[in-house]
């Protein structure tokens, strides 16, 4: 069975801090990971995936496969990316559904 | 982009009545839909996988007599929590999925506020 882990319920940094947000995953099989974020009042939306390897705004993610991690980080936080981020991953084998982690809220502050 | 929609978008009803709660994929058609559940400051967690003109798929722990699933369509999808108790009060969220180009991606609805009471 696929696990995701977000040992962090809350990180709260200052403007201009740098920002990690950690994802642990257990899975038997090649794995494709995701980071969803969910705004205030607002809906889940997709962040970015592995697969892409591509920087959405200011934030990336690497697939460490030996220490099976999908870590989010951004260098310098803003105010405006404060949210809930949840770390996701796809069971290709069962029907594509997603498993999500706890998730964790990030907290910028001025 | 794509866009995912419920109705309603709040609902509260009376223990023992049924509630329909929909779920439209606007601008795309989507084979599969997800429906998820989401307890105050918790994640979300899966409770069936919808494939249009197919018996939905349950998760483990989920009553399938209990949340009557339909899709009937490419871009509707259904939930029906039958004779609905306080403790089915949660918030509701579908999903669509859509795969082009070895990509897959899943939108997500607003979700469906359901009090019980």
């Amino acid at each position: 069975a696929q696990r995701v882990t977000q040992p962090e319920k809350l990180l709260s940094v200052f403007k201009g801090a740098p920002v990690e947000l950690k994802c642990n995953y257990s899975y038997s099989g090649s794995p494709e990971l995701f980071w969803y974020v969910q705004y205030s009042r607002q809906r889940l939306q997709l962040l970015l995936r592995h697969i892409s390897r591509e920087s959405i705004k200011g934030f990336t993610a690497d697939l460490n496969k030996g220490e099976t991690s999908f870590h989010l980080k951004k260098p310098f936080a803003q105010e405006e990316d404060s949210a809930m981020y949840y770390c996701a991953l796809r069971e290709k084998s069962s029907g594509d559904k997603l498993t999500f982690g706890t998730g964790t809220r990030l907290a910028v502050r001025p | 982009g794509a866009v995912v929609s419920q109705h309603p978008s709040w609902v509260i009803c009376k223990s023992g009545t049924s509630v329909k709660i929909e779920c439209r994929s606007l601008d795309f058609q989507a084979t599969t839909m997800f429906w998820y559940r989401q307890f105050p400051k918790q994640s979300l967690m899966l409770m069936a996988t919808s494939n249009e003109g197919s018996k939905a798929t349950y998760e483990q722990g989920v009553e399938k007599d209990k949340f009557l699933i339909n899709h009937a369509s490419l871009t509707l999808s259904t939930l029906t929590v039958t004779s609905a108790h306080p403790e089915d009060s949660s918030f509701y969220i579908c999903s669509a999925a859509v795969e082009g180009q070895g990509m897959f991606e899943q939108y997500f609805g607003p979700g469906t506020r359901l009090t019980v009471t």
